[in-house]
């Protein structure tokens, strides 16, 4: 059965830190890009950030609310990707998931999706 | 950033009743529009990928259509299990942003 389960989340003060976890099984977790989406109480859905495999170098990309305080990582070898926040701010307030980003494949085109996703971690900022 | 619009933002709706949500891009993404459900307190999952390919298990009874800035999610007879908030998503470039979500209520 495929899986993905977060942890770390919590409350912490502005300017705080921390880093949640995202630990999968049941499929090739090195084969695949992984991307961090959150979303505030009561509101829709966000991308905070991607990680690409190995393969293609590992490469990130971050949305703009995020870059330069937010950085994922992965650790193929224990089968989880990380999200490092700092300095967080009270907009930071909000469920976080991660999931798989795939590609799949349709009359000649590849189509980005988030095809499966962990149950989320509340992340609350508040003095 | 490409801005996704769904409308309405809410509708009540019976069970067997067919539903229709929109979803407009600020600028055209071809057939780059996905469509997830979420259930409260749930993560989202995955309907449909490419504006009208049903993901795998999903029911008949919902569709997709449309390209370039304009896209029709469609529930041919709304089920109890139905009722949730949809949203949309555009891949065609980063950052692939969302729509605002439409909930789907019982009448």
């Amino acid at each position: 059965e495929v899986q993905l389960v977060e942890s770390g989340g919590g409350s912490v003060k502005p300017g705080g830190s921390l880093r949640l976890s995202c630990e999968v099984s049941g499929f090739s977790f090195s084969r695949s890009s992984m991307t961090w989406v959150r979303q505030a109480p009561g509101r829709g859905l966000e991308c905070v950030g991607r990680i690409k495999t190995k393969t293609d170098g590992e490469t990130t990309d971050y949305a703009a609310p995020v870059k330069g305080r937010f950085t994922i990582s992965r650790d193929d070898s224990k089968n989880t990707l990380y999200l490092q926040m700092n300095s967080l701010k009270t907009e930071d307030t909000a469920v976080y998931y991660c999931t798989t980003d795939s590609d799949y494949f349709d009359s000649g085109a590849f189509y980005s999706v988030f095809d499966v996703w962990g149950q989320g971690t509340m992340v609350t900022v508040s003095s | 950033d490409i801005q996704m619009t769904q409308s309405p933002s809410s509708l009540s709706a019976s069970v067997g009743d067919r539903v229709t949500i929109t979803c407009r891009a600020s600028q055209t993404i071809s057939r780059y529009l996905n469509w997830y459900q979420q259930k409260p307190g749930k993560a989202p999952n995955l309907l449909i990928f490419g504006a009208s390919n049903l993901q795998s298990g999903i029911p008949s009874r919902f569709s997709g259509s449309g390209s370039g800035t304009d896209f029709t999610l469609t529930i041919s007879s709304l089920q109890p299990e139905d009722f949730a908030t949809y949203y949309c998503q555009q891949t065609f470039s980063a950052p692939r942003t969302f729509g605002q979500g439409t909930k789907i209520d019982i009448k």
